[in-house]
Order: C-alpha cells, then structure tokens, then sequence
C-alpha cells in the first residue's frame, strides 16, 4: 500500500466548474500536508498548507485535512483553464529525521476547458 | 519568493557517461536539499536528502554509487549519475528547505531532463 492515495484521473470539467481533488494516507505520523500545483514539464509549486486536521481557505482554494480519516482535499471554486495542472498532495512529519521529506500522491490531472 | 534554479534544464547523454544536475537556492540559504525523481505520469519519489557539509541520506532501492550527491555549500547541491543507462532517463527534480522559515518552507526548482540514449 502506498503511503498517499491519490486518483490519477484525468479530471476534466468546464470553466466556472467546482473542483474536488481528494487523498488518502496510511502514515499516521504525517502533521503537515501540502497541495502542489505542476505544470507540464516544470516544477512543482506549493498551493496549499495545513498542519494537522482541519480548513484552510486561500482565495479560491480551499484545504481540508481530517486525520481521523486520513483523508485531505483541495476544493477550487470557480474554475479557470488557468488551473489545468497535474495537483499533487503530499504528507510531511513533524520532526526527527524524516523532517521535510515529503511523501506524494500519484497526481490528478485536471483539464478546465473554456 | 524563494527561488530554486536547476542547471541544466535537459541533458542527451549516450550510454555509460556521467551527468552532473546543479541545484542552487537563489535568495536564501538552505541547509537541506532534497532530490526528487519523476517518470512520466507518475508522482515525485525521493531519492535522497542532502545536508549541508554532511553524507546525503538515500532512501531504500537508491544506489548511492550511482546517484553522488553533494551538498558542499548553502546554496549549491549537485546530483552525478554515473555510468547512466537508459533506465535512468527521468525527470530529476531538486528542492531546497529553508530551515529558518518552518516545514513548508520547501522550493521546488524546474527540475533537469535527463534522456540517456
């Protein structure tokens, strides 16, 4: 079983379309977990960050992390064809010697078409 | 913003060579860099964790003869394939950890293409 779970897609809905990207962990000593936004053939950029279990909302993305669950999302309202990326979720430990590294899901593809 | 660069941004090597990837943190300093691989349509495995002026630590199933890392400064961490074979054809990507700022604190460069022929 892989550490983080994530439905590879391709995910493609119209613009202005809600989106939900969801992942699931097995590690329960991940406290921090990030959305990345990649873009073919570069590097990926950090969308979004929690810490531990809980909402966070940053314009038009919104972060969900429930660690009774295990379970994060990254919500996109209003979407733009702007955001068709590869989204990429990812679990980190608080401290010790894995502090830092960063476990990723697969990747959903998503397409907003016009 | 944090600003990560890789050099170069894609390499053609022939079978056998060695290939030196360049990873530098622009504007701040980075005592952990972290060195990512990436097959098509697939998610970023980690290699290995570099601290500066110590031994890169290699996570399971990563030849550390294969892949030398070093972290010899703040700013610089260079990744050599040595003896590359067409298996090691792969996106490789660098991220660098400003450790003054917290754990999301991480920066991805553009990552380095690397197609061994």
């Amino acid at each position: 079983q892989k550490e983080v779970e994530q439905d590879p897609g391709p995910l493609s809905v119209p613009e202005g379309a809600i989106v939900s990207l969801n992942c699931t962990y097995s590690n329960s000593a991940f406290q921090y977990f990030m959305w990345y936004r990649q873009y073919s053939r570069k590097g990926p950029e950090l969308l979004m960050y929690t810490y531990s279990s809980g909402n966070k909302e940053d314009g038009r993305f919104t972060a969900q992390v429930d660690k009774s669950s295990k379970y994060i999302s990254l919500f996109i309202r209003d979407s733009q064809p702007s955001d068709s990326a590869t989204y990429l979720c990812a679990g980190s430990n608080a401290g010790g010697t894995s502090y830092g590294k960063l476990t990723f899901g697969q990747g959903t593809i998503l397409t907003v078409h016009p | 913003g944090a600003v990560v660069s890789q050099h170069p941004s894609w390499v053609i090597c022939k079978s056998g060579t060695s290939v030196k990837i360049e990873c530098r943190s622009l504007d701040f300093q980075a005592t952990t860099m972290f060195w990512y691989r990436q097959f098509p349509k697939q998610s970023l495995m980690l290699m290995a964790t570099s601290n500066e002026g110590s031994k890169a630590t290699y996570e399971q199933g990563v030849e550390k003869d294969k892949f030398l890392i070093n972290h010899a400064s703040l700013t610089l961490s260079t990744l050599t394939v040595t003896s590359a074979h067409p298996e090691d054809s792969s996106f490789y990507i660098c991220s660098a950890r400003d450790s003054r700022r917290g754990p999301k604190a991480q920066y991805f460069g553009p990552g380095t293409r690397l197609l061994v022929l």
